[in-house]
């Protein structure tokens, strides 16, 4: 079966500092994951998706992520944060054995102060 | 513009009330999803569809009606609700399968339901 955790419901950082947004996966066969990304009053859109390719993927808005099977993670990093960046950010698996189904995380809603 | 339109974006109704959810995709994408966010809980997939034909339902009451009359239009109709269906339901569509080839979702705004 495949799940997925995020690992804080809330990142607070201050302009200017890393973010990081912790994401552990549990899956049965090779995973693929993905973030989203939910700004106020908006649907989702895609930050970045790794599908066994290069383990490091970079995304829009200059977030990247790093895909580690040996820890089971594919945590969210940015060098500096934006106020633009505060929003809610959901991580996800799928894969290729499990149908159609997308599992998402409960989200991280991150704050940026100036 | 996201390419995936949903009206209306705020919506109350109580709980004997008959309403639609509208979705309209302009990407040329061959599928389509509902899915229900509610505070505090992952994303809910509800229905899934694929060229029309629905390839998914993942347990939801019959009080909600999925209509998909073309590859671009997709209706959420409402009947009898309870006060626990109150959430943001947001519609999805993609070019391919994201499950088998990752191909990415693409979400509408929402609409935001309360029930009364």
């Amino acid at each position: 079966a495949q799940s997925v955790t995020q690992l804080d419901s809330h990142v607070s950082v201050s302009e200017g500092t890393p973010v990081l947004l912790r994401c552990n996966y549990s899956s049965s066969y090779s995973p693929s994951l993905f973030w989203y990304v939910q700004h106020p009053n908006k649907g989702l859109q895609l930050l970045l998706k790794y599908t066994s390719a290069a383990t490091l993927v970079k995304g829009i808005n200059g977030f990247e992520a790093e895909f580690k099977k040996s820890e089971t993670s594919f945590h969210l990093t940015k060098p500096s944060a934006h106020m633009s960046d505060a929003a809610e950010y959901f991580c996800v698996v799928s894969a290729y054995q499990a149908g159609t189904a997308l599992i998402f995380g409960k989200g991280t809603t991150l704050s940026v102060s100036s | 513009e996201t390419g995936v339109t949903q009206t209306p974006r705020h919506l109350v109704m109580g709980m004997t009330n008959k309403k639609s959810l509208k979705c309209e995709q302009h990407l040329g994408h061959n599928a389509m999803y509902w899915y229900k966010q509610s505070a505090k809980k992952p994303l809910e997939l509800m229905f899934v569809y694929n060229f029309k034909e629905q390839t998914e339902n993942n347990s939801v009451p019959s009080r909600f009606s999925p209509e998909c009359p073309n590859s671009s239009h997709l209706f959420l109709h409402l009947h009898t609700l309870q006060p626990e269906d109150s959430a943001l339901y947001l519609c999805a569509s993609s070019q391919g399968t994201p499950g088998i080839d990752n191909s990415p979702l693409h979400f509408g705004n929402g609409t935001r339901l309360t029930v009364t």
